[in-house]
């Protein structure tokens, strides 16, 4: 049982660039969400996807684009890569999205755009 | 809207000692309360939880009540150990599906 598996684990992009961070979850999770994490800052929400079929702005969506491909997949993309978005992308599930339920973290992604 | 706010780091302790880590929310609903934990280098972790007012999460010698009355949700552990160096996060579900907002996080460092 992996849990939540991220790829890559570290990205270096020039500006103008794309690319798209994959995440997989193995525990038949409905729900996915994609943070970064800044120093300061704590997590902040991008994207979320409450089921399979559906996805939402998060806090601070702009420059990013999501897709849920099915419901172990849930991917972030870049469009075209600024140095404002050099952070730590995480991606996150859980069972129901409810408020009683907890999220499970991936390992990360390190994201440098130079 | 929800919020938490959580003590600013970083906290440097000797082992035994004890810790606290207050940690305060806003919320419009009736939230769920969370204290996550991040060693160097992975991601998040849920370390405990409490669901509802008054009820009390524990885990690996860390606690935390849930606190309506003064909003509150603070980390506590009589005797840290050098292994428990690492970011702890508060985060508050805000009463609202999907939603879970975290604090800025709290640096620890247990030296020997």
């Amino acid at each position: 049982n992996a849990g939540v598996t991220q790829t890559p684990k570290f990205q270096v992009l020039k500006t103008g660039q794309s690319m798209t961070l994959q995440c997989a979850q193995d525990m038949n999770h409905n729900s996915m969400y994609w943070y970064r994490q800044d120093p300061g800052m704590g997590l902040r929400l991008i994207y979320y996807s409450a089921s399979e079929g559906t996805t939402d702005k998060g806090e601070v969506p702009n420059g990013y684009n999501v897709s849920r491909l099915n419901k172990r997949e849930f991917s972030l993309r870049l469009e075209s890569a600024a140095p404002s978005q050099t952070s730590v992308y995480f991606c996150a599930s859980s069972e129901r999205g409810t408020v009683v339920d907890e999220q499970y973290f991936g390992p990360g992604t390190r994201l440098t755009v130079t | 809207g929800d919020s938490v706010t959580q003590m600013e780091g970083p906290v440097t302790l000797s082992e035994e000692a004890f810790l606290t880590i207050n940690c305060t929310y806003t919320a419009t609903g009736y939230p769920s309360l969370f204290w996550y934990v991040q060693y160097p280098g992975e991601g998040l972790q849920l370390l405990l939880k409490a669901t509802k007012a008054d009820d009390k999460g524990s885990n690996k010698g860390f606690e935390a009540t849930y606190r309506k009355e003064t909003t509150s949700f603070h980390l506590e552990k009589g005797s840290v150990q050098v292994s428990d160096s690492a970011v702890y996060f508060c985060g508050n579900s805000g009463g609202s599906n999907y939603k879970l907002t975290f604090g800025k996080g709290t640096l620890l460092t247990v030296n020997p």
